[in-house]
């Protein structure tokens, strides 16, 4: 059980456009989501939580206008990133927790490569 | 934010032979969490380790945790070529709900 899954898994776009990241708990509700960034040969930068219903946070330097995150249900929760530039070609990750007893678990996703050229 | 120091940043070893990585973090936390990537894939979780215990074993891992020096340690015991990968460390705060935060990461490469 616990399986997070991302699409696309991976997605080449050109500069100037939006790309949309979608993060699905398969197997159970995730009353929280996280997105994780990382960049090559580097570890996963937190750059929001976002909790169902309510509006994400995000971590300090990371532009909510340019990363939106909706989580409109327990088990989807989307990042979109609006006029993608060369600079934000990572991968990235997101994970799912619960809010039982297991709420120290945090399930993770298979990533998403995203190109920008 | 990053919570953890590993170090090395990189080992290279023989098959056949133990490594050890180190993980230090800097405020109290519940539980700490070691992690593998392989290149370009996505996380894999290896071994969970709670604040109020000191070691932990799965398989061929070995994990200590000294809250006192904040610090972790992971020993992969008779290393495989395919233990190659990156490992990482994160360490989930007291609050309940809060994110995993990534050490910055040790990289194997262990050759046969």
């Amino acid at each position: 059980g616990a399986v997070v899954s991302q699409h696309p898994s991976r997605v080449i776009c050109k500069s100037g456009t939006s790309v949309k990241i979608e993060c699905r708990s398969l197997d159970f509700q995730a009353t929280t989501m996280f997105w994780y960034r990382q960049f090559p040969k580097q570890s996963l930068m937190l750059m929001a939580t976002s909790n169902e219903g309510s509006k994400a946070t995000y971590e300090q330097g990371v532009e909510k206008d340019k990363f939106l995150i909706n989580h409109a249900s327990l088990t989807l929760s989307t990042l979109t990133v609006t006029s993608a530039h060369p600079e934000d070609s990572s991968f990235y990750i997101c994970s799912a927790r619960t809010s039982g007893n297991l709420s120290w678990e945090q399930y993770f996703g298979p990533g998403t490569r995203l190109t920008v050229t | 934010s990053q919570q953890g120091e590993e170090d090395p940043q990189a080992l290279s070893i023989q098959e056949g032979e133990n490594a050890t990585m180190n993980c230090s973090y800097k405020t109290s936390i519940n539980n700490l969490q070691w992690y593998r990537q392989n290149s370009g894939r996505g996380l894999v979780h290896l071994i969970l380790i709670r604040s109020n215990e000191r070691e932990k074993h799965s398989g061929r891992l070995r994990v200590t945790l000294d809250t006192s020096k904040k610090s972790s340690s992971l020993l992969i015991t008779a290393s495989r070529a395919a233990d190659t990968a990156s490992y990482f460390c994160a360490t989930a705060l007291n609050q309940a709900g809060t994110a995993l935060i990534f050490g910055k990461g040790t990289t194997l490469s262990v050759s046969s």
